[in-house]
């Protein structure tokens, strides 16, 4: 099994152009989630999704869209880059119970010049 | 106030020596407690999962008090490879299983 995978691992982007984040997952897991994290910062949750076609928002969703039509498959969009969206994202993915482990993705480091 | 604060940290200390974390959570609705380690530049991976009557794994204990909504990490012996990053996470009741981070207390074993 691969886990939760990620591309690409590095971005940069140009102030308003616009990207899409992949994430991909083979463990079956219904729930998946958008972490952003700042330097120095813990991670803070941008969007999540408990199964395909359903997603809902996180603690700091403006600048961003997901979907989720794949149960493996959930993309993050940034559309109109700014400076502030440069961080590094996480994908995760777990059993969606509060007691189960979630399994993070590699990364993605963006920067916004 | 945060959510979940952690000592601020860094944590500098010599091989074998024995170092705590503290962490402390606002939300009394708060459902399960993990610590996540996490390496420079890479993804975050469970430690261990924080239960009521504490837990041990080798070297790592955890603890939990409810009442004073205060969790704890202990490492004995410490060895070089135990620098990282701890981050303390809980979930709140109902959410979906969302993790809630905490900034992280960097540990630094140094020879």
């Amino acid at each position: 099994n691969a886990g939760v995978t990620q591309t690409p691992k590095f971005r940069i982007l140009k102030i308003g152009q616009s990207m899409t984040l992949q994430c991909a997952q083979d463990m079956n897991h219904n729930y998946m989630y958008w972490y952003r994290q700042d330097p120095g910062m813990g991670l803070k949750l941008i969007y999540y999704s408990v199964g395909a076609g359903i997603t809902d928002k996180g603690e700091v969703p403006n600048g961003y869209n997901v979907s989720r039509s794949t149960t493996e498959d959930f993309p993050l969009r940034l559309e109109l880059a700014a400076p502030s969206q440069t961080s590094v994202y996480f994908c995760a993915s777990g059993a969606g119970s509060a007691y189960n482990e979630q399994f993070f993705g590699p990364g993605t480091r963006l920067t916004v010049l | 106030r945060k959510e979940v604060e952690q000592d601020p940290g860094p944590f500098n200390v010599p091989e074998g020596a024995t170092v705590a974390f503290n962490c402390t959570y606002s939300n009394s609705a708060s459902q399960s407690f993990f610590w996540y380690r996490q390496d420079c530049r890479k993804e975050p991976k469970l430690l261990m999962s924080v239960y009521s009557s504490g837990n041990e794994d080798g070297r790592f204990t955890a603890q939990l008090n409810r009442a004073s909504q205060y969790i704890s990490l202990l490492i004995r012996d410490s060895k070089l490879s135990d620098s990282a990053t701890y981050l303390c996470v809980v979930t709140i009741y109902n959410q979906g299983g969302k993790l809630i981070f905490g900034q992280g207390t960097e540990l630094s074993v140094k020879p």
